[in-house]
């Protein structure tokens, strides 16, 4: 089955810097690549995806790559902010499986 | 964006007793919605696909009898964990995919179920 990994798992960066968030995946097959950002207590929220077809998309201050060939992607955060703290997942989504796949999570901190 | 609505948010439970989690989609109809669960500090682990209509699939290590799942409608589908005990305590958290796909899910706000 797929294999989700993800680093860091924590990563602190001051307020206006960028943050980066890597994953890789491990079957060729998939082909969705959702990011969620979870807050303590919530549930997680999709914030930006790609799809294989796909090298890179932005919206506003995030953006995320995806290169197939290495099988890995990533999330690109510009000019953080307080509001951005929170735990982030990446995930992999295969057709046949029909279920997506997490990584394990980053703590982003962001520092005044 | 699509909403999916989970309650309640938090419960407080006797072991041996049973506890029923509600997953709504509001704006969307889902034949499909899938149940988490997630351990502090830790990713989000499949538990079961639940079908609408149909039995709900079971992942690997997940008992379908202390996990009960009903999907009566495109709308909701409920979890009931039965004779909890402390070692079900957990958050749990239900998503849909508002399309024919399952790739692109929405999630609730998810529970927290303590076991005393």
């Amino acid at each position: 089955g797929e294999n989700v990994e993800q680093h860091p798992s924590t990563l602190s960066v001051q307020e206006g810097d960028s943050a980066v968030i890597k994953c890789t995946y491990s079957d060729s097959a998939s082909n969705y690549f959702p990011w969620y950002k979870q807050e303590l207590g919530k549930g997680p929220q999709l914030i930006i995806d790609i799809r294989s077809n796909v090298g890179e998309k932005k919206d506003q201050r995030i953006a995320v790559t995806l290169n197939k060939t290495a099988k890995h992607f990533s999330l690109h955060i510009t000019e953080t902010q307080p509001e951005d703290s929170a735990v982030y997942f990446c995930a992999g989504y295969t057709g046949t499986a029909s279920k997506l796949t997490f990584g394990t999570g980053t703590r982003l901190q962001v520092t005044l | 964006g699509a909403v999916v609505s989970q309650h309640p948010s938090w419960v407080i439970c006797k072991s041996g007793t049973s506890v029923k989690i509600e997953c709504r989609s509001l704006d969307f109809q889902a034949t499909t919605m899938f149940w988490y669960r997630q351990f502090p500090k830790q990713s989000l682990m499949l538990m079961a696909t639940s079908n609408e209509g149909s039995k709900a699939t079971y992942e690997q290590g997940v008992e379908k009898d202390k996990f009960l799942i009903n999907h009566a409608s495109l709308t909701l589908s409920t979890l009931t964990v039965t004779s909890a005990h402390p070692e079900d305590s957990s958050f749990y958290i239900c998503s849909a995919p508002p399309a024919q796909t399952n790739e692109k899910l929405f999630f609730g706000s998810g529970t927290q179920l303590s076991v005393l």
